[in-house]
């Protein structure tokens, strides 16, 4: 009953490194989502997989890549890490993009990252 | 007019009143409606959803919808210390396309 994992959950990058953030989730989701948290901005949308094989940007997508590997599993990659990429990364799963219209999305635990 | 709109907050109540939240959206297709909890630290939690025009109880939760306005409300009664949070409102648009959701309220219930 795992819902929603990603990994890790805790980070501290260099400007400059590179990294890749793992999330999975095990309630057979259809779409997967990559948000950043920040103070005062609430959840931004990164990217979106509605579906196996299916990326799409969000609201802020420059500087991230992802990857939908399967349909359990989507990553998102800092491919050079900038201090503005200092945030909460949260991972999320739901039957599809809209929402279920009674479920929503769930969210996973979350990642802090600090880039310095 | 940004997209979902709340009222940040802080919002203080004394333990044991009703809690107003509120919510505004500009998309008249939008469908469906949800509020999630954060608390600090933690991730968001679906507390209650709705779709139709009205009020929708769940023990001390109501939300409540009114298209023709645009606008969505969550009251919690009773509210407690432990219902201090970051409530986040969040809609989906006209279309299959990601939820977009609100900056968040955040809530302090005072002993």
């Amino acid at each position: 009953n795992a819902g929603v994992t990603q990994t890790p959950k805790f980070q501290v990058l260099k400007t400059g490194q590179s990294m890749t953030l793992q999330c999975a989730q095990d309630m057979n989701h259809n779409s997967m989502y990559w948000y950043r948290q920040d103070p005062g901005m609430g959840l931004r949308l990164i990217y979106y997989s509605a579906s196996e094989g299916t990326t799409d940007k969000g609201e802020v997508p420059n500087g991230y890549n992802v990857s939908r590997l399967n349909k359990r599993e989507f990553s998102l990659r800092l491919e050079s890490a900038a201090p503005s990429q200092t945030s909460v990364y949260f991972c999320a799963s739901s039957e599809s993009p809209g929402g279920s219209w009674n479920y929503g999305y769930t969210f996973g635990s979350g990642t802090r990252l600090t880039v310095v | 007019q940004k997209e979902v709109e709340q009222n940040s907050g802080p919002l203080s109540v004394p333990e044991g009143a009703i809690a107003s939240l509120n919510c505004t959206y500009s998309d008249r297709g939008s469908q469906s409606f949800f509020w999630y909890r954060q608390y600090s630290g933690k991730s968001p939690e679906l507390i209650m959803f709705i779709y139709s025009n009205g009020d929708k109880e769940d023990g001390r939760f109501t939300a409540q919808l009114n298209k023709a306005s645009q606008y969505v409300s969550l009251l919690i009664r009773d509210s407690q210390p432990s219902d201090s949070a970051t409530y986040l409102c969040a809609v989906n648009r006209a279309g299959n396309t990601p939820l977009v959701f609100g900056k968040g309220t955040r809530l302090s219930v005072i002993a």
